[in-house]
């Protein structure tokens, strides 16, 4: 098993700050990094996938870096907007494609 | 191209009756999952499989069954259906194949209510 931590749980924050949040993990053990973003009702959608080469993704306004030898990833969101709010999970997959979730972080963006 | 389907979206059950959940994907995938999701635990893997013909267990599998039917299909039965599996089940599916970083596509849901 993969222990996958995220923290913060939740975070509130306004409409235009930048903000950030970290998911951790103990070994690089796994053969990928995952994010995922979901909205309440919804099902979760992939943000990024990053290998343990550890390349910076970036999508709009999210970005995510990779940190396999201090073993973490920051998911960064700049200018964050209302319908960003949502709960971001992080994943790890094995060799198997089994996928390890942390508990995510629930982000409120305030108009 | 639907995706990933889920039935049903909604079930309520009675302590002790079973029921299979349904899950379909079209996407020519390999590998299917199922999670079930509850307040503050995130998702957690309940069985998956690989590929078609292989069955898993993950990491709470205690009171469920799972049949790949095919390499479209994954059901997941609960034989006698406790209070403690009233939860959100998911179902994931993603290509694989091995040294792949595919990522998992999920279904709708269904939010089932054990009395």
């Amino acid at each position: 098993i993969l222990n996958v931590e995220q923290s913060p749980q939740s975070l509130h924050v306004q409409e235009g700050d930048s903000t950030n949040f970290t998911c951790s993990f103990p070994s690089s053990n796994f053969y990928a990094l995952h994010w995922y973003r979901w909205e309440t009702a919804k099902s979760p959608e992939a943000l990024f996938v990053m290998t343990l080469n550890g390349d910076e993704k970036k999508k709009g306004r999210i970005s995510a870096t990779l940190n396999t030898k201090e073993g973490y990833s920051y998911l960064y969101i700049k200018g964050s907007q209302p319908e960003d709010s949502a709960t971001y999970l992080c994943a790890l997959s094995d060799n198997f494609n089994k996928f390890y979730f942390g508990s995510g972080t629930k982000l409120n963006v305030k108009p | 191209n639907a995706g990933v389907t889920q039935t049903p979206k909604f079930q309520v059950l009675k302590t002790g009756q079973s029921m299979t959940l349904q899950c379909a994907q079209d996407m020519n995938h390999n590998s299917m999952y199922w999670y079930r999701q509850d307040p503050g635990m995130g998702l957690r893997l309940i069985y998956y499989s690989a590929s078609e013909g292989t069955t898993d267990k993950g990491e709470v599998p205690n009171g469920y069954n799972v049949s790949r039917l095919n390499k479209r299909e994954f059901s997941l039965r609960l034989e006698s259906a406790a209070p403690s599996q009233t939860s959100v089940y998911f179902c994931a599916s993603s290509r694989w194949g091995v040294g792949s970083t595919d990522t998992q596509y999920f279904g709708p849901g269904t939010r089932l209510t054990v009395l």
